[in-house]
């Protein structure tokens, strides 16, 4: 089955205690891309990946870190999570550039 | 900037018709996207405009007017599992992001 698959999908943990969220697609799609979203904010932009190795920040990339290491893993990092970035976030991932998304199942955090 | 508008909450009754409009005001466009998500839940595309007119898929369909920064949604004979929030979503003009709106909390009773 065609997916996106993102680890863990519940989260609870402690301020500055790094933490990385997977996220993995079968469809051998070129973008990825990850997402915040807050109630009364929408979904917002952190980081995307055009393909291997090549990434670049979205609107709101400060105090996360992504790679692209292998066409189907973009996993992302909080290096010193903090209150503010509790959260649900989903990745997603598309054929091309320009095309639409299709998104993982998200992941729920809590930063305490 | 980026600027994309939908109501934030709209009721509708089961058997109905019900449309969400969007207005947008971007630095570019390459297309405009509906998805539908459950509380909760990831988004799932409904509909892809990049051509002013109407594109009809079953109970859904949705228009587009560029020269307006415009765009509806139409959900036909609404069903309560309909419920949900509707996202409408620019992608921009060097096509890597989908620009968000809000959403539009539509609630269906019987």
């Amino acid at each position: 089955e065609a997916q996106v698959t993102q680890n863990p999908r519940y989260l609870i943990t402690v301020t500055g205690k790094k933490l990385t969220v997977t996220c993995s697609q079968n469809m051998n799609h070129e973008y990825m891309s990850w997402y915040r979203q807050d109630p009364g904010l929408g979904l917002r932009q952190i980081y995307y990946s055009m393909n291997v190795e090549v990434t670049d920040k979205g609107d709101v990339p400060e105090g996360y870190k992504v790679s692209r290491k292998e066409k189907r893993n973009f996993p992302l990092i909080l290096e010193s999570p903090s209150p503010n970035q509790t959260s649900l976030y989903f990745c997603a991932s598309s054929p091309s550039v320009g095309s639409g998304y299709t998104f993982g199942s998200g992941t729920r955090l809590t930063v305490v | 900037g980026q600027n994309i508008d939908q109501p934030t909450e709209m009721t509708a009754t089961e058997g109905a018709i019900v449309q969400i409009n969007c207005t947008y005001q971007t630095s570019g466009f390459n297309g405009l996207f509906w998805y539908q998500q459950h509380a909760g839940e990831a988004p799932t595309f409904l509909s892809y405009n990049v051509l002013d007119g109407l594109e009809e898929k079953g109970r859904f369909s949705s228009f587009l007017s560029r020269s307006k920064g415009y765009s509806y949604l139409l959900l036909k004979e609404l069903q309560m599992k309909d419920s949900a929030s509707y996202l409408c979503a620019v992608m921009d003009q060097a096509g890597t992001a989908l620009i968000f709106g809000k959403g539009t909390t539509l609630s269906v009773s019987s």
